[in-house]
């Protein structure tokens, strides 16, 4: 089946621990999306990434890193600089370029403990 | 700066009535709009979009949504509800950058059909 697969679906971390959620893609796209959702509430970009060993940050990277080493997978980790981690975290990719549709794996809930 | 505003946080309606969620945006260009549903616990599902051309755009699930250039809006809408379409919907506007296709969401309407 062609989709993203994202692991694990649930995520518990303790104060100052860093943890990475897994992003994984087969459907050959170039570019692949890190948002925020936290409950109630709409989408937020944390980090985006056009081509292998490319990415920038969204609008709330602070507290976030990722990596792009593979066309397939883009990791995101949570830093203990992240003051608020707890939230729904979801991951997308696509066919670069304006108008192409984002397709959105099935999400990642990260709780702080 | 784009933006998209929900109006309201939850739609309710009765089983086999006609829905309309509303959506409206600011963008300056020409404005790429998409829908999506969310159900509990999962991620977005791709409902439907406009890029150009007919203003009336038909979806998954018989969904349709209607651009109004002139009100800036894209509302969503179907003529026969069903108990099943009850889940969180997002609309969302593609930036204006020369490059990508990164979305700004609206924050959600959650939809309520009653049998």
């Amino acid at each position: 089946d062609g989709g993203i697969t994202q692991s694990p679906k649930y995520l518990f971390r303790k104060e100052g621990q860093n943890v990475t959620l897994s992003c994984e893609q087969n459907l050959n796209h170039d570019a692949m999306y890190w948002y925020r959702q936290d409950p109630g509430q709409g989408l937020r970009l944390i980090y985006y990434s056009q081509i292998v060993n490319d990415f920038q940050k969204g609008d709330i990277a602070e507290g976030y890193s990722v990596s792009r080493e593979k066309k397939e997978s883009f990791p995101l980790t949570v830093t203990s600089a992240q003051k608020n981690p707890t939230a729904f975290y979801l991951c997308a990719s696509s066919i670069w370029g304006h108008g192409n549709t984002i397709y959105f794996g099935e999400g990642s809930w990260l709780t702080v403990v | 700066a784009q933006s998209v505003a929900q109006p309201e946080d939850q739609v309710n309606v009765a089983e086999g009535n006609p829905l309309t969620v509303k959506c409206t945006y600011s963008v300056s260009g020409n404005p790429y709009l998409f829908w999506y549903v969310q159900y509990p616990n999962r991620g977005l599902q791709f409902l439907l979009k406009y890029i150009t051309g007919d203003n009336l755009v038909k979806g998954s699930y018989g969904f349709e949504a209607e651009f109004n250039k002139s009100q800036t809006s894209f509302h969503l809408k179907k003529p026969s509800a069903l108990v099943s379409d009850s889940a969180l919907y997002f609309c969302a506007v593609s930036k204006d950058n020369n490059a990508g296709n990164m979305l700004t969401f609206g924050g959600g309407t959650r939809l309520m059909v009653k049998p």
